[in-house]
Parts: C-alpha cells; structure tokens; sequence
C-alpha cells in the first residue's frame, strides 16, 4: 500500500482564489511528521509547511496552511489567494518515527496552475 | 552562499565516464541525504548520513558510491551508469535525523546518461 496518495495529478485555480491540494497517508506510528514541500520548474524542492502527529492546531505558514485530520488521515494543503508565482508541482511527504533513520517518503505530487 | 548547493546543475555523460557530483549545505546541519527523482515517479531516498556516518542505503546499486567527508559536504560518485539513470538528483539537509525535522533541498543536477 502506498504510504502517501495525492489523488489530484493536476489542479487549475484562478489567480486570488483558493485551492486544497489532496493529501492521505499511511502509517501504523503514532509520531510522526507530514510535510508539503514546492518544487517549480527550476527542479528546487521548497519546504512549505510541517504538521505534526501530535500537533492539536492545524500549522499555518503566510497563505499556506494544513487541514489535519488524524482520524482520516488526511493533511490537506490549502493556498489561499492565489498568486501566479504558485504555478508548480506541490508533493506531500512524511516521515515515520519508527524505523532507524526516519525515512522521507514523498507522493506522486500535483501539478497546479495558476490561472491569470 | 546560503542554504544547500549543488554542483554541477546539469552534467551529460557516458556509460563508461566516471564523475561525481558534490552537495553543500551552509545551514549548520548534521543530516544529508541523496534523494533521486525519475520522471512519473515518486522522489526516491538512497543515502542517509547523520553526523557524517552512512545510516542508510537505500538498496542503491554499487555504481553509486556516496562519500560524506564532513557534516556540510556530500558527494556521489558515478560510474558505469546505465540509460535508466538518467534523473534529477537532489541533495538535502536536515539539523538531525529525527521525524519532526523538516529537510532542506538543493537545486538539484539534471543528469543525463548517454
């Protein structure tokens, strides 16, 4: 079973609105991490925002932010306001805390753009 | 120079060439990872280094060989590669190994095996 699914391959949004990019998970670990990372076209892998498995709020970062819900085991990202610099591919990823070396696994990604 | 660096950002070579490509992170951190990113598929973990010790290898075959001389420089050495190597190839750096530790990324090295 895939550990991250991001079901949305490629996602459209007009410039200033909103947008939620998928993401659910797979983990047996009570601790662990959930991650959203940018990558633009220059190939750079951009951290955006962390969510932790005991965080109660949900992590915001400027006009990203994460709908956690553990029992779903779901961590939406959200970008509000749109801007046409967001046009990339956006991965989610998270780290388990069992195993030795904390293992990074990264989903399939979804390619938005940014409409003007 | 901040935050990681990679050199070259795109390197062409043979299957008979040897070349190695180099990571720096000017962060302070003591974690480094090589990571691969093939087209259509998932980024792909292949060496870990915590405080310049191999922790992890990824089931990578032998004509990667990573060398970690010291917490900000990491390298990986080529040879022999084969076509299906071709990828993008990204270094990152973390403050340590630990799930709660977000990891830093480098530009990446395009790499193209003729």
């Amino acid at each position: 079973a895939q550990k991250i699914t991001q079901t949305q391959p490629g996602m459209f949004v007009q410039e200033k609105e909103a947008v939620t990019l998928d993401c659910t998970y797979d983990t047996s670990d009570q601790s662990y991490g959930l991650f959203w990372y940018k990558q633009p076209s220059s190939g750079e892998m951009i951290f955006l925002i962390y969510q932790g498995s005991y965080d109660e709020q949900n992590a915001t970062e400027g006009r990203y932010s994460l709908n956690f819900q553990k029992a779903r085991k779901s961590a939406n990202l959200v970008i509000s306001a749109s801007q046409l610099g967001d046009s990339a591919m956006y991965f989610c990823a998270m780290r388990e805390s069992g195993g030795s070396n904390y293992k990074l696994t990264f989903g399939k990604g979804t390619l938005l753009t940014v409409n003007p | 120079e901040t935050g990681v660096t990679q050199t070259p950002r795109h390197l062409v070579m043979g299957m008979t060439n040897k070349k190695s490509l180099k990571c720096e992170q000017h962060l302070g951190h003591n974690a480094m990872y090589w990571y691969k990113q093939s087209a259509k598929k998932p980024l792909e973990l292949m060496f870990v280094y915590n405080f310049k010790e191999q922790t992890e290898n990824n089931s990578v075959p032998s004509r990667f060989s990573p060398e970690c001389p010291n917490s900000s420089h990491l390298f990986l050495h080529l040879h022999t590669l084969q076509p299906e190597d071709s990828a993008l190839y990204l270094c990152a750096s973390s403050q340590v190994v630990g799930y709660y530790y977000e990891q830093y990324f480098g530009p990446g090295t395009r790499l193209t095996v003729t």
